[in-house]
């Protein structure tokens, strides 16, 4: 059963300290997208991929969050230092690039709080 | 840059009644356009999608949706509700080039018994 795969599930931490969410795409995915989901802002791109490149990371804050695929089975998102406001649910998903596919497949979500 | 609008944050039906969760696009070209569905603590799981091909698109769980170029929408619909289709329902918009996914604001779905 194909499935995008995301640790930890829940985390908790204090402002200041350095945070990393890992990704496991489905095999064979060559696009990787991260969102974070809140209350307010709802559903936001934060970056995404395609055969490990990077492609945007406009949504991300730039001073504190980094996105990377070490190799084609991992993509990380790391916060240094977190803050409070980075309390959210992040998610990974993953898919297929080209014509006719475009469908999106989503991990379960790290929910984050920062205290 | 594509974006969706989905009109209404919240829709509340009554089991049995017509769900009707509404969608409108913005695009230079017709886009690639989906309907995801979220439980509680759960991501998002795929319902239907919209790729050139056939304008009435059929989903999961009875659900379908049109695709109809001069209203620029992709309004989600299903005969007729059931309480297992309480969630929040979210559109989302691709560009054919398949660059970045952007999604609606969500439809919080209630089914009152």
């Amino acid at each position: 059963d194909a499935r995008v795969t995301q640790t930890p599930r829940d985390k908790v931490t204090e402002m200041g300290q350095e945070v990393t969410m890992r990704c496991q795409p489905i095999l064979g995915h060559n696009t990787v997208f991260w969102y974070r989901q809140t209350m307010m802002q709802g559903l936001e791109l934060l970056a995404y991929f395609r055969n490990r490149a990077p492609l945007d990371d406009s949504g991300m804050p730039k001073d504190r969050f980094s996105a990377e695929m070490p190799d084609a089975t991992l993509a990380t998102l790391k916060i240094q230092p977190s803050e409070p406001r980075d309390s959210a649910v992040y998610f990974c998903a993953s898919g297929l690039g080209g014509p006719n596919t475009g469908e999106l497949f989503f991990g379960e979500g790290s929910r984050l709080t920062v205290l | 840059a594509q974006s969706v609008t989905q009109l209404g944050s919240h829709v509340s039906v009554s089991e049995g009644a017509l769900v009707l969760l509404r969608c409108n696009y913005s695009s230079s070209v017709p886009p690639y356009l989906f309907w995801y569905v979220q439980y509680p603590n759960q991501g998002l799981q795929l319902l239907l999608k919209y790729t050139s091909a056939a304008t009435l698109v059929k989903g999961i769980n009875g659900f379908e949706a049109e695709f109809k170029k001069s209203e620029t929408s992709f309004h989600l619909t299903k005969p007729s509700a059931h309480m297992s289709d309480a969630a929040e329902y979210f559109c989302a918009v691709r560009g054919v080039n398949n660059n970045d996914m952007r999604f609606g604001a969500g439809t919080r779905l209630t089914v009152k018994p």
